[in-house]
C-alpha cells in the first residue's frame, strides 16, 4: 500500500476564489471520505463515496462544497466562493468493507482563506 | 444524539510515567471504536480498531481496551516521541458507517 495521498498539501487563496483538492485513496479501497478539521477539534465529516456513488453528505455541508469521484478512483473536493470560515485542514480517508471499515487518512490539505 | 467524549483534553507526563486516556460514548449499538494518533499538521495515523466489550489490542507502549460504554488507551512508560494528539472515533449500528470523532487528548511527554 502506498497510502492515501492528497494534493496540494497547502493552499492559500483570497476570499471569493474557488479551490479544488484532490485525494487518491489506497488502491483496493472502495470507500472514500472527506473530513474537515479545525484547531482543537476532531475531524468533522463532510461526505462519503462508495465506489463512484456519493452516498452521504453532512447536513452542515454548504452548497458551495461539491465532491466527485469519477470511475470510483480518485476524488476531488471543490469549494466555490471561499470564505474565511472555510480555513481548515481538509482530510481524505479511505476504507475497505472487508477490512472492518477502518479508515486510513491522508496527510491533509491545509487551506487558508485571506 | 450519539456522542463521543474524550478526557482529559490535555495531559502532561514525565518520561516513564504511565497513564490512561479515556473515550466514552453514548451509543445505540456499537459497530467499532477506532484510535488514531495525530501529529501537528498531519493526518491521523491509525492505531487500533475494537469491536466488542472485553477486547484488547496492544502496540509497543500502547494498549487499548473496550467496555460497553468506554475505551481506554493505556500508555506504559511513555517517551517524548509519544507526544501527539490521540483521537477516538466511534461508528454506530443502525445508522451510516461514518465514524464520529471526539475532540482528542493532547499528550505531552517531558524528558
Amino acid at each position: 500500500d502506498t497510502g492515501v495521498s492528497q494534493d496540494p498539501r497547502h493552499k492559500i487563496t483570497k476570499r471569493g476564489q474557488n479551490v479544488t483538492f484532490r485525494c487518491d485513496p489506497i488502491s483496493e479501497h472502495n470507500r472514500l471520505y472527506w473530513y474537515r478539521q479545525t484547531l482543537g477539534q476532531g475531524p468533522e465529516f463532510l461526505t462519503y463515496f462508495q465506489n463512484e456513488a456519493q452516498l452521504e453528505k453532512s447536513r452542515l455541508l454548504s452548497d458551495r462544497f461539491s465532491a466527485e469521484r469519477p470511475k470510483g478512483s480518485f476524488s476531488t473536493l471543490e469549494i466555490q466562493r471561499t470564505e474565511q470560515g472555510d480555513s481548515a485542514m481538509y482530510l481524505c480517508a479511505s476504507s475497505s468493507w472487508d477490512r472492518g471499515e477502518t479508515q486510513y487518512f491522508g496527510p491533509g490539505t491545509r487551506l487558508l482563506v485571506l | 444524539e450519539d456522542q463521543v467524549t474524550q478526557s482529559p483534553e490535555a495531559l502532561r507526563l514525565q518520561e516513564g510515567e504511565s497513564s490512561s486516556l479515556n473515550c466514552s460514548y453514548t451509543v445505540s449499538g456499537l459497530r467499532g471504536l477506532f484510535w488514531y494518533r495525530q501529529d501537528p499538521g498531519k493526518g491521523p495515523e491509525f492505531l487500533f480498531t475494537l469491536y466488542s466489550a472485553g477486547e484488547e489490542k496492544e502496540k509497543e507502549r500502547l494498549k487499548a481496551t473496550l467496555t460497553k460504554k468506554e475505551s481506554f488507551l493505556h500508555i506504559t512508560a511513555p517517551k517524548p516521541e509519544d507526544s501527539a494528539t490521540y483521537l477516538c472515533a466511534v461508528s454506530f449500528s443502525g445508522g451510516s458507517y461514518i465514524p464520529t470523532f471526539g475532540r482528542g487528548t493532547s499528550l505531552i511527554v517531558h524528558p
